[in-house]
C-alpha cells in the first residue's frame, strides 16, 4: 500500500539534547512538508522540500533542519534551540508540478519534553 | 497572506442530524481547497479536494462547496453519524510553496 510512514509514534526529549524525526513515502511525490500542529489550532508549516537535495524555510523554521537526500525521506531534527518542542508533528507529500492534487499526511510523532 | 477562519470552533449535534461547517478565507486567488478529517491522535484525512473552477464537489455524505467571490466554502454533511466525530480543518495552497494553510478546525461531535 502506498502512504507516507512517520516514526516513532511518540518521542520523548531531554534538555538540550537533539531528536530526529522520521518521514518516509512510497507515493513518488516530488513534494515534501513538515507541519506542526499545537492544541486547538491549525497546523503550521516549518520546512518544505519540492525536490531532492533542496529544502526551503517554512513559517516556523527556527529551532528546526531538514534534509532531502532522497525522494523517499524527509526526515526533521528537532534542535536543542528550540525552547518548545512539544507539540504534534506531521509529514505531508505532493506532486509538485501537478496543483490540484492532494497532499497526504502520515499519522503524526508527538514530541514531548521530559 | 493568506489567512483561514473556521466556525464554529466546536459543534455537538444529536445523530441524523444535517449539518455545515463554515471555512472563510482572505484571499479569492486560490487553486483549490481541501477538507480534511483528523481524529484524536492522528494524522489527517483528505475528504475533498474542491477546485477553484468548481462550484461544488460530492463524496457520499458528504458535499463541499466553493463561492470565491465571497470567500467561503462550507462542508455539509447529511444524516450524521456517531463515526463521524472528529475534528475537520480546510487548507489552501500557497500559490508559490504549494504548502497548506489551515484553519484551526472545527470539533465535531455527534451524539449517539
Amino acid at each position: 500500500d502506498g502512504g507516507i510512514t512517520q516514526s516513532p509514534k511518540y518521542l520523548f526529549r531531554k534538555e538540550g539534547q537533539n531528536v530526529t524525526l522520521s518521514c518516509e513515502q512510497n507515493l513518488n511525490h516530488d513534494a515534501m512538508y513538515w507541519y506542526r500542529q499545537d492544541p486547538g489550532q491549525g497546523l503550521r508549516l516549518i520546512y518544505y522540500s519540492q525536490i531532492v537535495n533542496d529544502f526551503q524555510k517554512g513559517d516556523i523554521a527556527e529551532g528546526y533542519s531538514v534534509s532531502r537526500e532522497k525522494k523517499e525521506s524527509f526526515p526533521l531534527t528537532v534542535t536543542s534551540a528550540q525552547k518548545n518542542p512539544t507539540a504534534f508533528y506531521l509529514c505531508a507529500s505532493s506532486f509538485d508540478r501537478v496543483v490540484n492534487q492532494p497532499q497526504h499526511f502520515g499519522d503524526g510523532t508527538r514530541l514531548s519534553i521530559l | 497572506k493568506q489567512e483561514v477562519t473556521q466556525i464554529p470552533a466546536a459543534l455537538s449535534v444529536p445523530e441524523g442530524e444535517n449539518l455545515v461547517l463554515n471555512c472563510s478565507f482572505t484571499d479569492s486567488a486560490i487553486y483549490n481547497l481541501q477538507w480534511f478529517r483528523q481524529d484524536p491522535g492522528k494524522g489527517l484525512t483528505s475528504l475533498l479536494l474542491i477546485q477553484s473552477s468548481q462550484r461544488e464537489q460530492t463524496s457520499g455524505r458528504l458535499n463541499a462547496s466553493l463561492d470565491k467571490s465571497s470567500g467561503r466554502s462550507t462542508l455539509y454533511i447529511a444524516a450524521s453519524q456517531p463515526g463521524d466525530s472528529a475534528t475537520y480543518l480546510c487548507a489552501i495552497p500557497d500559490t508559490g510553496r504549494r504548502a497548506l494553510t489551515f484553519g484551526s478546525g472545527t470539533r465535531l461531535q455527534v451524539q449517539p
